[in-house]
């Protein structure tokens, strides 16, 4: 059975770091794409990252270039998320998904929550 | 970016409706289109993939088609379950995105 458990989310100040991350479960972690997708309340659904299982490539929203970085822990299937200069508009509930560019977002977890506030 | 638009916003039926949804593309993304189902309180769960492709263990009352720029998703019979929200979203090109979703509630 595919798990995804999502970690690490807490409350932080603007201009602060978190690393989220998510152990998978359940399938090869090293072949599949693996992504994080964020929802603030009420709100509908936002790509934040991707990398890929076949070369380690990454892309990112633009909301978040140059702040976040994805990164993936194959000896024990780990995706983690590195935030950094972290704002308002990125409090939100975070999923970790299975799927990306080569694949689609068929497994979610239930997310981990990351609020920003002073 | 690839903007998803979702039509209508929101759309009120009864148990046992058909139901239509819309997503269109601003630029094409061939057939690399999904849709998604989102209870309150709960993760989306994947339908449909690569348009017309039903996920493992979604009932056949759904059912996807399109390609290129125009897609949708129909529910030939809603069940009192179906009562969701529905996401769209590309994988075929960075940033991948996502619609804003259409609302399915009860009349």
């Amino acid at each position: 059975e595919v798990q995804l458990v999502e970690s690490g989310g807490t409350v932080t100040r603007p201009g602060g770091s978190l690393r989220i991350s998510c152990v998978a479960s359940g399938f090869s972690f090293d072949y599949y794409d693996m992504s994080w997708v964020r929802q603030t309340p009420g709100k509908g659904l936002e790509w934040v990252s991707t990398i890929n299982g076949n070369d380690g490539n990454t892309g990112y929203a633009y909301s978040v270039k140059g702040r976040f970085t994805i990164s993936r822990d194959s000896a024990n299937n780990f995706l983690h998320l590195h935030m950094r200069n972290l704002k308002g508009d990125d409090t939100a509930l975070y999923y970790c998904v299975r799927g990306g560019t080569d694949s689609p977002f068929d497994y979610w977890g239930q997310g981990t929550v990351v609020t920003v506030s002073s | 970016e690839n903007v998803l638009t979702q039509s209508p916003v929101t759309l009120a039926l009864s148990p046992g409706e058909r139901v239509t949804l819309s997503c269109r593309a601003r630029q094409s993304v061939g057939n690399f289109l999904a849709w998604h189902q989102q209870k309150p309180g709960q993760a989306p769960r994947l339908l449909i993939y690569e348009a017309s492709k039903r996920a493992t263990g979604i009932p056949a009352r759904f059912s996807g088609s399109g390609s290129g720029t125009d897609f949708t998703l129909t529910i030939s019979s809603l069940e009192p379950e179906d009562f969701a929200v529905y996401y769209c979203q590309q994988n075929a090109n960075w940033p991948l995105t996502f619609g804003g979703g259409t609302k399915v509630e009860i009349k």
